[in-house]
């Protein structure tokens, strides 16, 4: 089955600690990217992919690092988390020439 | 910058009757894409439309653009109650698969 899958979808964690959300597709897409969605304000891209060793930064990079080391795995990296990093997070991948994009079932994330 | 934005916020109608949404965007666009969001899952993508077209069809649901106006509109008709999600538009206006820019979306409610 096609899909993108994330881990870990619940996580508490406390401010500094460092965390890694993974996310992996099964599509031999191309295109990744990662987004945040928070009340009232949408989902706001964090960073995307365009290849391997290939990332840009989205609307709202600040605090998230990510790495894309194989074509499957983009996973978001949170250095030192922060109360304001709490939010819902969705990877998702996008089909070559269809704008299409695929979403990860989410990670709902607390920082304390 | 959020470049989409969803009216109304919320919807409430009755099964059987039609809903409408519409998207409002400010910057011009490749293309628009519809996707839906049931409570705290991943978003699944309905429809796209490019910025050269002005009504696209799928089953039950109608896209409506018109770049002069740079708005959206998503109709759809005969709503069940399986249509109770939020749904978000997501314009594209880079020309890129990755620098897509979701709206806050709108909350439809179906009731039975």
């Amino acid at each position: 089955e096609a899909q993108v899958t994330q881990n870990p979808r619940y996580l508490i964690t406390v401010t500094g600690k460092k965390l890694t959300v993974t996310c992996s597709q099964n599509m031999n897409h191309e295109y990744m990217s990662w987004y945040r969605q928070d009340p009232g304000l949408g989902l706001r891209q964090i960073y995307y992919s365009m290849n391997v060793e290939v990332t840009d930064k989205g609307d709202v990079p600040e605090g998230y690092k990510v790495s894309r080391k194989e074509k499957r795995n983009f996973p978001l990296i949170l250095e030192s988390p922060s109360p304001n990093q709490t939010s819902l997070y969705f990877c998702a991948s996008t089909r070559p020439g269809s704008y299409e994009q695929y979403f990860g079932p989410g990670t709902r994330l607390t920082v304390t | 910058s959020q470049q989409g934005e969803e009216d109304p916020q919320a919807l409430s109608i009755q099964e059987g009757e039609n809903a409408t949404m519409n998207c409002s965007y400010k910057t011009s666009i490749n293309n628009l894409q519809w996707y839906r969001q049931n409570s705290g899952r991943g978003l699944v993508h309905l429809i796209l439309i490019r910025s050269n077209e002005r009504e696209k069809h799928s089953g039950r649901l109608r896209v409506t653009l018109d770049t002069s106006k740079k708005s959206s509109s998503l109709l759809i008709t005969a709503s069940r109650a399986a249509d109770t999600a939020s749904y978000f538009c997501a314009t594209d206006h880079s020309g890129g698969y990755q620098k897509v820019t979701f709206g806050t979306g709108t909350k439809l409610q179906v009731i039975p």
